[in-house]
């Protein structure tokens, strides 16, 4: 079974500043695929960054970035420059190849951006 | 932005009472899947479908129930309902199974079961 833990509930960061939000999973199997979903208060899932289990470099995209580390089994998403807009929830998920495309979520984690 | 409908986004109804909730696709996407959102708990898949008429159970299917009779429409059906399945619910789509594609979502719909 595959198991998706974050472990920040809350976290609260500076307008401008980056922020690192954890996740961390665990699976047996060796091909899988990593994603961040951002969810603001108007409560649609928005799809934010992706990374492959044989990626060779952390995906990144605009302010976004992925700090893959495979040994460690951890995909943090690294927000840089934070905006107001940025508040919201964010959830980790994982797919396991061949589970048809199934996804696996951690309980989230609500990010706070303050002036 | 992906074409996906949930219908109703809100609604309101008594416990014992049956409630189907319905997610409409234009993608014509293969993969299609319902999950529930809870505090504490992240998003749960309660069923899914990969083809029409082809669907399976998630981790959190007791008391639901699924049809696919066309590619765009996925039901799901609580057939009694109970206050344990006041939640938010939403539909995501998927093209392939083992593609880095992300899954796409519905807005949601929150169901309150009095």
């Amino acid at each position: 079974a595959q198991k998706i833990t974050q472990t920040q509930p809350g976290m609260f960061v500076q307008e401008k500043e980056a922020v690192t939000l954890d996740c961390t999973y665990d699976t047996s199997d060796p091909s899988y695929g990593l994603f961040w979903y951002k969810q603001p208060s108007s409560g649609e899932m928005i799809f934010l960054i992706y990374q492959g289990s044989y990626d060779q470099q952390n995906a990144t995209e605009g302010r976004y970035s992925l700090n893959f580390q495979k040994a460690r089994k951890s995909a943090n998403l690294v927000i840089s420059a934070s905006q107001l807009g940025d508040s919201a929830m964010y959830f980790c998920a994982m797919r396991v190849t061949g589970t048809a495309s199934k996804l696996t979520f951690g309980t989230g984690t609500r990010l706070q951006v303050t002036l | 932005d992906a074409g996906i409908t949930q219908s109703p986004r809100h609604k309101v109804t008594e416990t014992g009472t049956p409630v189907t909730l319905r997610c409409h696709q234009t993608e014509n996407h293969r993969y299609m899947y319902w999950y529930r959102q809870d505090p504490g708990h992240g998003l749960r898949l309660i069923h899914y479908s990969y083809g029409v008429k082809d669907t399976d159970k998630g981790e959190v299917s007791d008391g639901y129930s699924v049809s696919r009779s066309k590619t765009e429409d996925f039901l799901l059906t609580l057939e009694s309902a109970t206050s344990s399945q006041t939640s938010v619910y939403f539909c995501a789509i998927s093209d392939d199974w083992n593609s880095n594609q992300p899954q796409h979502f519905g807005d949601g719909t929150r169901l309150s079961i009095l």
